[in-house]
Order: structure tokens, then C-alpha cells, then sequence
């Protein structure tokens, strides 16, 4: 069981805006620590999508962001492409666990 | 910039593997080195970084029986694991950890993971 939680799945049509929940709490994402998001392609090595809670590395598609409040982040993908389809996963730190991951979130375009 | 793991394959339970991180571009001496495992059906694993030999920090799982270390001469980073179970089965990946200003970085690039099969 993951410290951070995600969805296990979301889904959309092409076009369609879809988001992707990272939900800590008061001793990683709520206690500051910056959240960091990934991409995971079959058969490719994975990528920085997004740093820094909001930041996209050069690269990056404008069409991913992100955000973040409390003690969650989230990760919006809007315009759907077919080539979005992968597994996606939130990097914090943890008080007491260490750098911790969520549980990974798998993207599937309808 | 680039990351290549090599050493991985079947090891029996209570044996030990080496896996190897080569990097190409950068200077390992100057970036926390992280790795993190994928396994079967199951989300990301970190399992612990290296700044230097007296800075290093490791999951509570692997605590006790993995070892991080670089080689600064061969710009190179290894994870000793021992006492392997089978549940440390996965694929292995090195990243190097970018964003000084935060407590704990981002990893870009990883490397393309090395599997390692715990099974007798």
C-alpha cells in the first residue's frame, strides 16, 4: 500500500481533459515537500512530466500540468492523444519513509 | 546524458546480486543517485540515494541487506543486494536526481531497468 494514493485508472476520448489524483498527507505532500510527476510508455524509460509540483521540463507537452493544494497534487492532461496512453506516478518525500511513490495511475484512451 | 544498468538475471533466494548503474554526460560525484524498482503488477518502489559514502538513505524494505554505492572514477553507481527474497523480484532502475533547491529531487534520466528474478 502506497503512502501516496492514486487512482488506479482513469480513462477519456481523445480531446477530452482528464486528471490524476495524488492524495498524502501531513507528513509528505503536507508537510511542504515537493511533488514530482512521470510517465511510464511500454517499452520506453520513463520521463519527467512535471517538477516541482508545477513546473514542465523543457520537452514536455504544454498540454500536462500541474497542481497542487493541501496535502494532494494532481496531474491534468488536456486534449487527449492516443500516445498519452501509460502509467502515470507522483514522487514526494516522506517524514518518516523517505522518498516515497504513488501506487501508479494507468491512462486509458477510449 | 544517459543511464545504462546492467548486471541483472536469476539469483536464488538468500543470494546476492550487484547491479551496475553507467553514466555518460555527467559527473555522478555531483547528483544525489537514486534506484527505484518496478515489480510485476505493482507500482514504484524507491529504494534508496547516494549523495556520497557518508550521505546515503535507504527504505525501510531493503534497509540492512541492499547497499548503494558510485564509483567516482568509472562514474558509476551499484546497488549490492543481499539476502535477496522473492519479493525483491523487478525491474531495477538508476536515475539521477535534478532540483538542488528541493529536499529531494526529481529523477531525469533513469536508465532502461534491469530485471532481477528471485526464484529457486
Amino acid at each position: 500500500q502506497s503512502v501516496l494514493t492514486q487512482p488506479p485508472s482513469v480513462s477519456g476520448a481523445p480531446g477530452q481533459r482528464v486528471t490524476i489524483s495524488c492524495a498524502g498527507n501531513n507528513s509528505n505532500i503536507g508537510a511542504g515537500y515537493a511533488v514530482h510527476w512521470y510517465q511510464f510508455l511500454p517499452g520506453t524509460v520513463p520521463k519527467i512530466l512535471v517538477y516541482g509540483n508545477t513546473n514542465r521540463p523543457s520537452g514536455a507537452p504544454d498540454r500536462f500540468s500541474g497542481s497542487r493544494s493541501v496535502t494532494s497534487a494532481s496531474l491534468a492532461i488536456t486534449g487527449l492523444q492516443a500516445e498519452d496512453e501509460a502509467d502515470y506516478y507522483c514522487q514526494s518525500y516522506d517524514r518518516s519513509l523517505g522518498v516515497v511513490f504513488g501506487g501508479g495511475t494507468k491512462l486509458t484512451v477510449l | 546524458v544517459q543511464l545504462v544498468e546492467s548486471g541483472g538475471g536469476l539469483v536464488q533466494p538468500g543470494g546476492s546480486l550487484r547491479l551496475s548503474c553507467a553514466a555518460s554526460g555527467f559527473s555522478v560525484s555531483d547528483y544525489f543517485m537514486d534506484w527505484v524498482r518496478r515489480a510485476p503488477g505493482k507500482g514504484l518502489e524507491w529504494i534508496g540515494r547516494i549523495k556520497n559514502k557518508d550521505n546515503t538513505e535507504y527504505a525501510a524494505s531493503v534497509r540492512g541487506r541492499f547497499t548503494v554505492s558510485r564509483d567516482d572514477s568509472k562514474n558509476s553507481l551499484y546497488l549490492q543486494m543481499n539476502s535477496l527474497k522473492t519479493e525483491d523480484t523487478a525491474i531495477y532502475y538508476c536515475g539521477r536526481e535534478k532540483g538542488g533547491s528541493y529536499y529531494v529531487g526529481w529523477l531525469d534520466p533513469w536508465g532502461q531497468g534491469t530485471l532481477v528474478t528471485v526464484s529457486s
